[in-house]
């Protein structure tokens, strides 16, 4: 079965802490893995997105990485910020027969000031 | 910006009454997900569509749920008749293809079953 896992599942840090969300997924056949944003109450913003063939995908302070082999993905946050506070998401797009994007339970993030 | 509509954005309705939630994919999108979220489960895929032919529909309780693509711009997904369980927020997500440039998400409509 296709499983997404994430880890920790919430986690609260001052502000200017770096930080290290994870995500592990149970098939390496995988098409694509994407990071989304979410906040209380509303929709999925998507961060990064990372193809199977890439091994890290940047936009400002956040870094993800890939290793496809040992399915894993870690979502990297430098410096974070009490605007960073809101749930993590992971989306892996398995490959195989028909694409299936699965989700994570989330990492919910607090970063006090 | 390309965005995903979703309608109605709140809905309240009585146990047993016809729910439909409507989608409208990014003009160009071949692909649409349909997910649910709660508190307990989280987002689960409930169906999706290719170029208007249902791929999966597996994760949706088939006796009460329906979805279906009328068109190219319209998605919709149907309950009926609604349980107090159904009461969660749902999600339509559209892409191209494969998926190659991820998926971009609607505001979702929340449900809520009396």
């Amino acid at each position: 079965k296709q499983e997404v896992t994430q880890i920790p599942a919430a986690l609260s840090v001052p502000e200017g802490e770096n930080l290290v969300l994870n995500c592990s997924f149970t098939d390496s056949a995988i098409y694509n893995l994407q990071w989304f944003r979410q906040d209380p109450g509303k929709g999925l913003t998507s961060l990064l997105l990372i193809q199977s063939s890439q091994r890290e995908q940047t936009s400002g302070r956040l870094n993800a990485s890939l290793d496809k082999s040992s399915g894993r993905s870690t979502l990297y946050i430098a410096a974070s910020q009490p605007g960073d506070s809101a749930t993590y998401l992971c989306a892996v797009l398995f490959s195989g027969g028909y694409n299936k994007l699965i989700f994570g339970a989330g990492t919910r993030l607090a970063v006090h000031p | 910006d390309a965005r995903v509509t979703q309608t109605p954005r709140h809905k309240v309705t009585e146990m047993g009454q016809e729910v439909t939630m409507r989608c409208q994919p990014i003009l160009g999108h071949n692909t649409v997900f349909w997910y649910r979220q709660t508190m307990m489960q989280g987002l689960e895929l409930l169906a999706y569509f290719r170029n208007r032919a249902p791929l999966d529909d597996s994760g949706m309780p088939k006796d009460r749920f329906s979805a279906e693509m009328p068109d190219a711009t319209l998605a919709t997904l149907k309950i009926q008749p609604s349980e107090p369980r159904d009461s969660a927020v749902y999600f339509c997500a559209s892409g191209q293809g494969q998926g190659s440039y991820g998926y971009t998400f609607g505001s979702g409509t929340r449900l809520t079953v009396v």
